[in-house]
């Protein structure tokens, strides 16, 4: 099946310790995407690639590092620095085809802080 | 002034009611816009993009007004599968580019 997966649905970081969030696509996606929801809020954006091996910062990239050394992969870095990461991370993914810049969205990774 | 701004609800209704929200965006050079869908601890699904003569999909409508810079969204005959947050979603930039999500309306149809 076509599709975007995250892992694991569900991690548990210790303070002090830097954890890193898969997130894989198999839709030849161009572009990716990484979010954060807190609960009750909208999304904000951490991070994106539109092309392997550049990235760029979203809103609140503090405390976060990414890499994009293949079209398909595109893991997370939740930093010790990030001091509150207990969040929903949610990653997507979407084809630069105009008028169908659609986002798909993987499962989501949940993050809770020890 | 917030990008996109959503009424958070949340909107209580009757199973078979019509319910429709609103939402606003402050960037009048926005290019697309979209409706997802997001039920509770899942990730956000496309409902339905939202095209300037307005658009329908069986029992959902959406509608694009430039000049006063709004989307809706009209759910006719709701069910009880309908219950979910609804989030408006907007595309500043053509291509490949973040959307901008508001926080999400959230409804419940009741029985």
């Amino acid at each position: 099946d076509g599709g975007i997966t995250q892992s694991p649905k569900y991690l548990f970081r210790k303070e002090g310790q830097n954890v890193t969030l898969s997130c894989e696509q198999n839709l030849n996606h161009d572009a990716m995407y990484w979010y954060r929801q807190d609960p009750g809020q909208g999304l904000r954006l951490i991070y994106y690639s539109q092309i392997v091996n550049d990235f760029q910062k979203g809103d609140i990239a503090e405390g976060y590092s990414v890499s994009r050394e293949k079209k398909e992969s595109f893991p997370l870095t939740v930093t010790s620095a990030q001091k509150n990461p207990t969040a929903f991370y949610l990653c997507a993914s979407s084809i630069d085809t105009p008028g169908r810049e659609t986002q798909y969205f993987g499962p989501g990774t949940r993050l809770l802080v020890l | 002034r917030k990008e996109v701004e959503q009424d958070p609800g949340p909107f209580n209704v009757p199973e078979g009611a019509t319910v429709a929200f609103n939402c606003t965006y402050s960037n009048s050079a926005s290019q697309s816009f979209f409706w997802y869908r997001q039920d509770c601890r899942k990730e956000p699904k496309l409902l339905m993009s939202v095209y300037s003569s307005g658009n329908e999909d069986g029992r959902f409508t959406a509608q694009l007004n430039r000049a006063s810079q709004y989307i809706s969204l009209l759910i006719r005959d709701s069910k009880l599968s309908d219950s979910a947050t609804y989030l408006c979603v907007v595309l500043l930039t053509a291509g490949n580019t973040p959307l901008v999500f508001g926080k999400g309306t959230r409804l419940s149809v009741i029985a």
